[in-house]
């Protein structure tokens, strides 16, 4: 159980285009999910937190216009990179938390998402 | 804000060998505690966390880390490595997750 994909698992395209990233909890139901950056040889940086039916929190120094982040259902969520850059060229990576839940629970992470922009 | 520390970027082990790795946070308040694993070409996974009760907690694959709290500490120890667990290893603290730089370990056969 509490299974987490994320689509699609790479995507190359074009300088000024965008790019949308699905995150799906397959098996519960996710009140919460969250959105990270991996840089290579780095740590995770938290992006956003997605709230399902309200505008998601950005993190300090996140373009809220560039990450548009969408929590329309209870196991979806996705990231759009608007005009994409060669600098936004990294893995993406979601998480969801279990609905009806605390904040104290683990969180359960998808595969992530390698965005190339050439 | 909260913060995490990984003082060991990179960690070469034999098998066999133990091994322990650091985490120190800064944040005054209660803390829930995590270490996850992630293998190359995986997703992270959980290997155990801390939320209060008995501060040294078991994980999977006979991972244990120690939470002390005087020190704002929770290290990761395994009493021998074995090849499979080459892994990049995160701590990370609380419930929105704000991770440490991560620890590559590699262990040889």
């Amino acid at each position: 159980g509490a299974v987490v994909s994320q689509h699609p698992s790479r995507v190359i395209c074009k300088s000024g285009t965008s790019v949308k990233i699905e995150c799906r909890s397959l098996d519960f139901q996710a009140t919460t999910m969250f959105w990270y950056r991996q840089f290579p040889k780095k740590s995770l940086m938290l992006m956003a937190t997605s709230n399902e039916g309200s505008k998601a929190t950005y993190e300090q120094g996140v373009e809220k216009d560039k990450f548009l982040i969408n929590h329309a259902s209870l196991t979806l969520s996705t990231l759009t990179v608007t005009s994409a850059h060669p600098e936004d060229s990294s893995f993406y990576i979601c998480s969801a938390m279990p609905a009806g839940t605390g904040r104290l629970v683990e969180q359960f992470f998808g595969p992530g998402t390698r965005l190339t922009v050439l | 804000a909260q913060s995490v520390s990984q003082h060991n970027h990179h960690v070469i082990l034999s098998e066999a060998a133990s091994l322990e790795l650091g985490c120190n946070y800064s944040y005054g308040g209660t803390v829930n505690l995590f270490w996850y694993v992630q293998y190359p070409g995986q997703h992270l996974q959980l290997l155990l966390k801390y939320f209060s009760g008995d501060p040294l907690v078991k994980g999977i694959k006979g991972f244990e880390a120690e939470f002390i709290k005087s020190k704002f500490s929770f290290n990761l120890r395994k009493p021998s490595v074995q090849w499979s667990d080459t892994a990049e290893y995160f701590c990370a603290v609380s419930s929105d997750m704000r991770f440490g730089a991560g620890t590559r370990l590699t262990v040889k056969p």
